[in-house]
Protein backbone atom coordinates (compact mmCIF):
# COMPACT_ATOMS: atom_id res chain seq x y z
CA UNK A 1 0.00 0.00 0.00
CA UNK A 2 1.47 3.18 -1.16
CA UNK A 3 0.94 6.46 0.83
CA UNK A 4 0.58 8.06 -2.73
CA UNK A 5 -2.28 7.45 -4.32
CA UNK A 6 -2.76 6.45 -7.85
CA UNK A 7 -6.22 5.33 -10.30
CA UNK A 8 -5.21 1.43 -10.88
CA UNK A 9 -5.93 2.45 -14.50
CA UNK A 10 -7.36 5.53 -16.58
CA UNK A 11 -8.25 5.27 -20.35
CA UNK A 12 -9.07 7.80 -23.05
CA UNK A 13 -9.08 7.46 -27.46
CA UNK A 14 -6.56 8.91 -29.57
CA UNK A 15 -6.14 12.53 -29.81
CA UNK A 16 -8.07 12.72 -26.11
CA UNK A 17 -6.77 14.41 -22.72
CA UNK A 18 -6.52 12.07 -19.72
CA UNK A 19 -4.90 12.93 -16.79
CA UNK A 20 -3.28 11.22 -13.49
CA UNK A 21 -3.74 12.19 -9.75
CA UNK A 22 -1.10 11.21 -7.42
CA UNK A 23 -2.69 11.76 -4.36
CA UNK A 24 -0.66 12.30 -1.16
CA UNK A 25 -0.81 13.67 2.30
CA UNK A 26 0.43 16.09 4.44
CA UNK A 27 3.69 14.00 5.14
CA UNK A 28 5.01 14.00 1.75
CA UNK A 29 3.29 16.39 -0.76
CA UNK A 30 1.80 18.21 1.03
CA UNK A 31 4.86 18.65 3.13
CA UNK A 32 6.06 20.28 0.04
CA UNK A 33 8.32 17.67 -1.60
CA UNK A 34 8.30 18.33 -5.30
CA UNK A 35 6.76 14.88 -7.60
CA UNK A 36 8.46 13.22 -10.28
CA UNK A 37 6.25 11.69 -12.82
CA UNK A 38 7.87 7.98 -14.83
CA UNK A 39 6.30 6.20 -18.03
CA UNK A 40 6.86 2.45 -17.49
CA UNK A 41 5.99 1.06 -21.31
CA UNK A 42 5.45 -2.78 -21.52
CA UNK A 43 8.60 -4.97 -20.40
CA UNK A 44 10.89 -2.03 -20.47
CA UNK A 45 12.70 -0.08 -17.16
CA UNK A 46 10.54 3.22 -16.60
CA UNK A 47 11.50 6.45 -18.14
CA UNK A 48 11.45 9.70 -16.63
CA UNK A 49 8.43 11.59 -17.76
CA UNK A 50 8.25 14.99 -15.42
CA UNK A 51 10.48 15.82 -12.71
CA UNK A 52 10.33 18.89 -10.12
CA UNK A 53 6.40 18.97 -10.48
CA UNK A 54 6.00 20.42 -14.11
CA UNK A 55 9.33 20.54 -15.78
CA UNK A 56 10.36 18.24 -18.95
CA UNK A 57 13.65 16.65 -19.53
CA UNK A 58 14.91 16.57 -23.02
CA UNK A 59 13.09 15.21 -25.38
CA UNK A 60 9.77 14.33 -23.52
CA UNK A 61 6.71 15.87 -26.21
CA UNK A 62 5.02 18.95 -24.57
CA UNK A 63 1.81 17.01 -25.08
CA UNK A 64 2.86 15.50 -21.01
CA UNK A 65 2.83 18.13 -18.17
CA UNK A 66 2.43 18.13 -14.80
CA UNK A 67 1.17 20.03 -11.84
CA UNK A 68 0.92 20.20 -8.16
CA UNK A 69 -1.63 21.36 -5.56
CA UNK A 70 -2.29 20.94 -2.37
CA UNK A 71 -1.93 17.30 -1.56
CA UNK A 72 -1.93 15.77 -4.72
CA UNK A 73 -0.25 16.09 -7.86
CA UNK A 74 -1.37 15.24 -11.65
CA UNK A 75 -0.20 14.36 -14.69
CA UNK A 76 -1.92 15.28 -17.99
CA UNK A 77 -1.37 13.74 -21.70
CA UNK A 78 -2.55 15.54 -24.40
CA UNK A 79 -3.33 14.33 -27.82
CA UNK A 80 -2.98 11.04 -26.94
CA UNK A 81 -1.64 8.30 -28.96
CA UNK A 82 -1.76 5.19 -29.09
CA UNK A 83 2.07 4.85 -28.20
CA UNK A 84 1.46 6.05 -24.46
CA UNK A 85 0.28 3.01 -23.43
CA UNK A 86 2.00 2.30 -20.62
CA UNK A 87 2.28 2.46 -17.11
CA UNK A 88 3.15 5.80 -15.08
CA UNK A 89 4.21 6.49 -11.74
CA UNK A 90 4.90 9.13 -9.57
CA UNK A 91 7.59 9.69 -7.19
CA UNK A 92 8.20 12.18 -4.02
CA UNK A 93 9.60 11.90 -0.25
CA UNK A 94 7.74 11.41 2.66
CA UNK A 95 8.83 12.54 6.09
CA UNK A 96 7.39 9.85 8.15
CA UNK A 97 9.31 7.56 6.71
CA UNK A 98 12.64 9.86 7.47
CA UNK A 99 12.13 11.50 4.18
CA UNK A 100 12.50 8.39 2.18
CA UNK A 101 11.68 8.25 -1.41
CA UNK A 102 8.41 6.78 -2.39
CA UNK A 103 6.42 5.75 -5.51
CA UNK A 104 2.78 5.94 -5.72
CA UNK A 105 1.05 2.61 -6.91
CA UNK A 106 1.21 2.91 -10.88
CA UNK A 107 -1.90 3.80 -13.48
CA UNK A 108 -2.11 1.52 -16.19
CA UNK A 109 -3.27 3.93 -19.26
CA UNK A 110 -5.28 2.22 -22.14
CA UNK A 111 -5.47 3.93 -25.50
CA UNK A 112 -8.86 2.60 -27.17
CA UNK B 1 25.89 8.86 -22.06
CA UNK B 2 25.16 7.48 -18.74
CA UNK B 3 24.12 4.07 -19.07
CA UNK B 4 23.62 1.07 -15.62
CA UNK B 5 23.50 -2.54 -16.38
CA UNK B 6 22.18 -5.04 -13.45
CA UNK B 7 23.96 -8.16 -13.03
CA UNK B 8 23.35 -11.34 -10.50
CA UNK B 9 21.67 -14.65 -10.14
CA UNK B 10 18.31 -14.86 -11.78
CA UNK B 11 17.31 -17.57 -9.24
CA UNK B 12 17.61 -17.67 -5.46
CA UNK B 13 16.34 -19.77 -2.53
CA UNK B 14 14.52 -18.89 0.60
CA UNK B 15 16.74 -17.99 3.23
CA UNK B 16 19.67 -17.17 0.79
CA UNK B 17 21.44 -13.95 0.45
CA UNK B 18 20.71 -11.87 -2.83
CA UNK B 19 24.42 -10.15 -4.16
CA UNK B 20 23.53 -7.80 -7.57
CA UNK B 21 25.85 -5.44 -9.26
CA UNK B 22 25.39 -2.14 -10.82
CA UNK B 23 27.59 -1.54 -13.22
CA UNK B 24 27.54 1.87 -15.06
CA UNK B 25 29.32 4.27 -17.32
CA UNK B 26 29.10 8.01 -18.22
CA UNK B 27 29.38 9.40 -14.60
CA UNK B 28 31.86 8.67 -11.82
CA UNK B 29 30.99 8.12 -8.17
CA UNK B 30 33.77 9.93 -6.43
CA UNK B 31 31.97 13.41 -8.26
CA UNK B 32 30.39 15.11 -5.63
CA UNK B 33 26.60 14.83 -5.65
CA UNK B 34 26.63 11.85 -7.43
CA UNK B 35 24.62 8.82 -6.21
CA UNK B 36 23.22 5.33 -7.47
CA UNK B 37 20.39 4.12 -6.39
CA UNK B 38 18.09 0.34 -6.48
CA UNK B 39 14.66 -0.16 -6.88
CA UNK B 40 12.88 -3.00 -7.61
CA UNK B 41 9.40 -4.05 -8.92
CA UNK B 42 7.37 -7.66 -8.32
CA UNK B 43 5.52 -8.86 -10.95
CA UNK B 44 2.38 -6.95 -11.73
CA UNK B 45 3.31 -4.37 -9.17
CA UNK B 46 4.70 -1.10 -8.28
CA UNK B 47 8.21 0.11 -7.54
CA UNK B 48 9.93 0.07 -4.39
CA UNK B 49 13.01 2.51 -3.59
CA UNK B 50 15.99 0.24 -1.86
CA UNK B 51 18.77 1.94 -1.32
CA UNK B 52 20.97 5.04 -2.23
CA UNK B 53 25.08 5.51 -2.10
CA UNK B 54 26.58 8.46 -2.63
CA UNK B 55 29.92 9.89 -3.73
CA UNK B 56 31.21 10.57 -0.22
CA UNK B 57 29.93 6.85 0.81
CA UNK B 58 26.86 8.40 2.49
CA UNK B 59 24.10 5.04 2.88
CA UNK B 60 20.37 5.88 2.56
CA UNK B 61 17.99 2.62 3.15
CA UNK B 62 14.33 1.94 2.71
CA UNK B 63 13.37 1.65 6.26
CA UNK B 64 11.16 -1.37 5.53
CA UNK B 65 14.11 -3.38 4.38
CA UNK B 66 16.94 -1.47 6.62
CA UNK B 67 17.55 -4.94 8.46
CA UNK B 68 18.37 -6.62 5.01
CA UNK B 69 20.01 -4.26 3.09
CA UNK B 70 23.60 -3.52 2.54
CA UNK B 71 25.08 -1.04 -0.41
CA UNK B 72 28.30 -0.64 -1.13
CA UNK B 73 30.21 1.40 -4.17
CA UNK B 74 33.72 0.57 -6.08
CA UNK B 75 34.79 3.58 -7.48
CA UNK B 76 37.34 2.18 -9.55
CA UNK B 77 35.36 -0.20 -10.98
CA UNK B 78 31.90 1.86 -11.61
CA UNK B 79 30.47 -0.21 -9.77
CA UNK B 80 27.94 -0.33 -7.22
CA UNK B 81 26.59 -3.66 -5.34
CA UNK B 82 23.61 -4.07 -3.67
CA UNK B 83 23.06 -7.60 -0.63
CA UNK B 84 19.58 -8.33 0.25
CA UNK B 85 19.80 -11.23 3.12
CA UNK B 86 17.25 -13.65 4.13
CA UNK B 87 15.18 -13.79 0.94
CA UNK B 88 11.86 -14.77 0.23
CA UNK B 89 9.08 -14.93 -2.33
CA UNK B 90 7.78 -12.11 -1.40
CA UNK B 91 11.38 -10.51 -2.72
CA UNK B 92 10.70 -12.03 -6.19
CA UNK B 93 10.63 -8.82 -8.48
CA UNK B 94 12.74 -7.38 -11.60
CA UNK B 95 15.41 -4.80 -9.13
CA UNK B 96 16.82 -1.91 -10.98
CA UNK B 97 19.81 0.56 -10.62
CA UNK B 98 19.25 4.34 -11.69
CA UNK B 99 21.34 7.26 -11.89
CA UNK B 100 19.82 9.61 -9.41
CA UNK B 101 20.29 13.61 -9.99
CA UNK B 102 19.42 16.24 -6.81
CA UNK B 103 16.49 18.41 -7.44
CA UNK B 104 17.22 20.28 -4.88
CA UNK B 105 19.48 19.82 -1.35
CA UNK B 106 18.41 21.22 1.95
CA UNK B 107 18.94 20.81 5.26
CA UNK B 108 21.33 18.84 4.74
CA UNK B 109 20.03 16.04 2.68
CA UNK B 110 19.10 15.84 -1.13
CA UNK B 111 15.88 15.25 -3.33
CA UNK B 112 16.61 13.15 -5.81
CA UNK B 113 14.09 12.18 -8.94
CA UNK B 114 15.82 9.18 -11.31
CA UNK B 115 16.70 10.37 -14.83
CA UNK B 116 18.70 7.46 -16.33
CA UNK B 117 17.88 3.69 -15.55
CA UNK B 118 19.14 0.22 -16.11
CA UNK B 119 17.38 -2.76 -17.94
CA UNK B 120 16.47 -4.53 -14.78
CA UNK B 121 17.00 -7.75 -13.75
CA UNK B 122 14.81 -10.48 -12.64
CA UNK B 123 15.46 -12.67 -9.85
CA UNK B 124 12.80 -15.30 -8.18
CA UNK B 125 13.06 -16.43 -5.26
CA UNK B 126 11.93 -20.35 -5.07
CA UNK B 127 13.38 -23.66 -3.51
Amino acid sequence: QSVLTQPPSVSGAPGQRVTISCTGSSSNIGAGYDVHWYQQLPGTAPKLLIYGNSNRPSGVPDRFSGSKSGTSASLAITGLQAEDEADYYCQSYDSSLSGWGVFGGGTKLTVL
Amino acid sequence: QITLKESGPTLVKPTQTLTLTCTFSGFSLSTSGVGVGWIRQPPGKALEWLALIYWNDDKRYSPSLKSRLTITKDTSKNQVVLTMTNMDPVDTATYYCAHPTPLYCSGGSCYYFFDYWGQGTLVTVSS
